[in-house]
């Protein structure tokens, strides 16, 4: 069974600092997706990785994939209060895209 | 613009009623699907459909159904059979043969028991 595990799935930092969250899944895939909601709103596409080593960034956001380690991350530099957010990794099996695997969520509160 | 639209943004179900929830689309998506989001937690696939008048279960299809009659319109419904309906429900699309296109999401609907 294909597991997606994020971590950590809650996290407040101050503005200004940089961390980073981490996704990790159980089987062989070259597909990850990176998808933000905000409160009680739809989610919105971030990045898509679709190779070992794909490297993705958009402002202060980026994202990277080792699939030899089964392992993304999502990395944020300075963070500012509008990326407060939860970040959702998930994962597409084999060569179907429609069954994603989904990760449980990381519940960032950037605070000012 | 195009995008995904559903309705309503807030439900209530009595007891044994049957309720639906509708989903249109006009990115002229192929593929359509139905998640449902408990606090918490990631989201969980319910059905998808890959093409019109054909449609497939997710993870966590008993409860509910679906239907697939034309491309722009993929609606659930929520039966009496589902016990634990409370949940935010989130329609979504993408291109059939896009495997390196990300899903699209709807603004969903909140779904609660009266």
């Amino acid at each position: 069974e294909l597991k997606v595990e994020q971590n950590p799935l809650f996290l407040s930092m101050q503005e200004g600092k940089n961390y980073t969250i981490y996704c990790n899944y159980s089987t062989t895939s070259d597909r990850l997706y990176w998808y933000r909601q905000d409160p009680g709103k739809s989610l919105e596409s971030l990045f898509v990785l679709l190779s070992n080593g794909a490297v993705k960034q958009e402002g202060r956001l980026m994202a990277s994939l080792d699939t030899k380690a089964r392992l993304s991350t999502l990395h944020i530099t300075a963070a500012v209060h509008d990326l407060s957010a939860t970040y959702f990794c998930a994962v597409a099996p084999g060569l179907s895209n429609y069954q994603l695997i989904w990760g449980a969520g990381t519940k960032l509160i950037i605070k000012p | 613009d195009g995008g995904i639209t559903q309705s309503p943004k807030y439900l209530f179900r009595k007891e044994g009623q049957n309720v639906t929830l509708s989903c249109e689309q006009n990115l002229n998506h192929d593929a359509m699907y139905w998640y449902r989001q408990d606090p918490g937690q990631g989201l969980r696939l319910i059905y998808y459909s890959q093409i019109v008048n054909d449609f497939q279960k997710g993870d966590i299809a008993e409860g509910y159904s679906v239907s697939r009659e034309k491309k722009e319109s993929f609606p659930l419904t929520v039966t009496s059979a589902q016990k634990n309906p409370t949940a935010f429900y989130l329609c979504a699309s993408s291109i059939e043969t896009g495997w390196n296109q990300p899903q699209h999401f709807g603004d969903g609907t909140r779904l609660s028991i009266l």
